[in-house]
């Protein structure tokens, strides 16, 4: 078992450039989060699916992040135009569904630097 | 809407001190509750779980936590720490049977720092 893989694992780019966060969770689970954690406001759920559908998006920031799962092997996180104050590390996790009752099973997460 | 709150933001211990990293949940419904761990420049790992059953429960490392539903608390605990407990510990709470179940939320996390 792989676990949860992420790419990049670290991303530096200029302001107003397209940033795009992959992740390939666990072959057979079928939920997938989306978290951002910063010094300042900790671990924040941005998005989570089930079964490749969007179920809760109130978590993230703006319209200029974006998130897909095309299949449930593959999503993406793009934030368009990218601005200093994204600025942090972006964790995948994914688990089975089971009432709430699985643990959640992160990857190594990527490193955002937005200059 | 569900809260976590992790009462202590940055803890300072010595070796072979005890441990009690306080945890509250706000949901009036049935829980699961979950600490997780994440050692300097890794993801998050599981440190124990609690989904029904004793209230106290045992995880990795000599960890363990009680559960008390009266109190709405979840406090992970140690009796010894580590330097290698060096560490930050997040509080995360799933609201079983709710329409968002699966979604875990997660408190602000607490940063043991321990000296050896």
């Amino acid at each position: 078992d792989a676990g949860v893989i992420q790419s990049p694992r670290h991303e530096v780019t200029e302001m107003g450039q397209e940033v795009t966060l992959r992740c390939k969770p666990i072959s057979g689970h079928d939920y997938l989060f989306w978290y951002r954690q910063t010094m300042m406001r900790g671990l924040e759920l941005l998005i989570y699916f089930n079964n490749n559908v969007p179920i809760d998006d109130s978590g993230m920031p703006e319209d200029r992040f974006s998130a897909k799962m095309p299949n449930a092997s593959f999503s993406t996180l793009k934030i368009q135009p990218s601005e200093p104050r994204d600025s942090a590390v972006y964790f995948c996790a994914s688990t089975l569904s089971s009432g709430g009752n699985s643990p959640l099973h992160f990857g190594n997460g990527t490193r955002l630097t937005v200059t | 809407a569900q809260s976590v709150s992790q009462h202590n933001h940055h803890v300072i211990l010595s070796e072979a001190a005890s441990l009690e990293l306080g945890c509250n949940y706000s949901y009036g419904g049935t829980v699961n509750l979950f600490w997780y761990v994440q050692y300097p420049g890794q993801h998050l790992q599981l440190l124990l779980k609690y989904f029904s059953g004793d209230p106290l429960v045992k995880g990795i490392k000599g960890f363990e936590a009680e559960f008390i539903k009266s109190k709405f608390s979840f406090n992970l605990r140690k009796p010894s720490v580590q330097w290698s407990d060096t560490a930050e510990y997040f509080c995360a709470v799933n609201a079983y049977g709710s329409s968002n179940t699966g979604k875990l939320i997660f408190g602000q996390g607490t940063t043991l720092q321990v000296k050896p």
